[in-house]
């Protein structure tokens, strides 16, 4: 199994400001995925970031918000730009267990709890 | 449109007895299905899976029952423990995508 990272664990922002989330992998993986869990709601995939090439985001995100960056094959961060309270959720990044298979589980980080007031 | 539906938002059962979750769907292209666990402050663990070609999938205390006819599905934790009291999310995923759909969870307590 992968063992994921991420940083910051939490934080607590004022709206309008960003936050930029880490998400650092102990093996190289071709995908890696970035989801939101916002209170009381499922995990919904944010985008899907392949190394070499721009994120793929899913319908309801868009890159000015949520700009991915994904520059080697174990590393990504996630950015919440101009954040309102909305924002407020679990963000969590996965990996596939393994890539070429039809069918994969993924390995998930701790997650960043982030508040914006 | 949620794809992926978990009606039961909270479970309690007594320890030693079974616990069932229950999960459906309603996208027919769904070929793949997991079960993923997860405590506060921690991501979702992968936990059991199973595939469209498949109506079961035992592993340990857990099963997982597929009826693609009803496009449902169920977890049975027996027996159950207090170690097993988490929030647990159905998924689903179709093809070749990794991508996973998931549902809204249902928080299992396991009493004493």
């Amino acid at each position: 199994s992968a063992v994921i990272s991420q940083k910051p664990s939490r934080d607590i922002c004022q709206r309008g400001t960003s936050l930029t989330i880490q998400c650092q992998v102990d093996s190289q993986v071709t995908m890696m995925f970035w989801y939101r869990q916002q209170p009381g709601q499922s995990l919904t995939l944010i985008a899907t970031a392949n190394q070499g090439s721009e994120a793929t985001y899913e319908s309801g995100f868009v890159i000015d918000k949520f700009p991915i960056s994904r520059p080697n094959l174990t590393f990504s961060t996630l950015t919440v730009s101009n954040m309102s309270p909305e924002d407020s959720s679990i963000y969590l990044c996965s990996v596939p267990r393994a890539s070429g298979l039809v069918y994969n589980e993924q390995f998930f980080g701790p997650g960043t709890r982030l508040t914006v007031l | 449109d949620q794809q992926v539906k978990q009606n039961s938002p909270s479970l309690s059962v007594q320890e030693g007895r079974i616990s069932i979750l229950n999960c459906d769907y309603t996208n027919s292209m769904f070929d793949y299905f997991l079960w993923y666990k997860k405590y506060p402050a921690e991501g979702p663990t992968f936990l059991i899976s199973i595939s469209s070609i498949k109506d079961k999938n035992e592993d340990g205390r857990f099963t997982v029952f597929l009826n693609k006819s009803a496009k449902h599905l169920s977890l049975h934790i027996v027996p159950s423990q207090p170690g097993d009291s988490a929030v647990y999310f159905c998924a689903a995923s179709y093809g070749t995508a990794s991508k996973l759909t998931f549902g809204t969870g249902t928080r299992l307590q396991v009493t004493l």
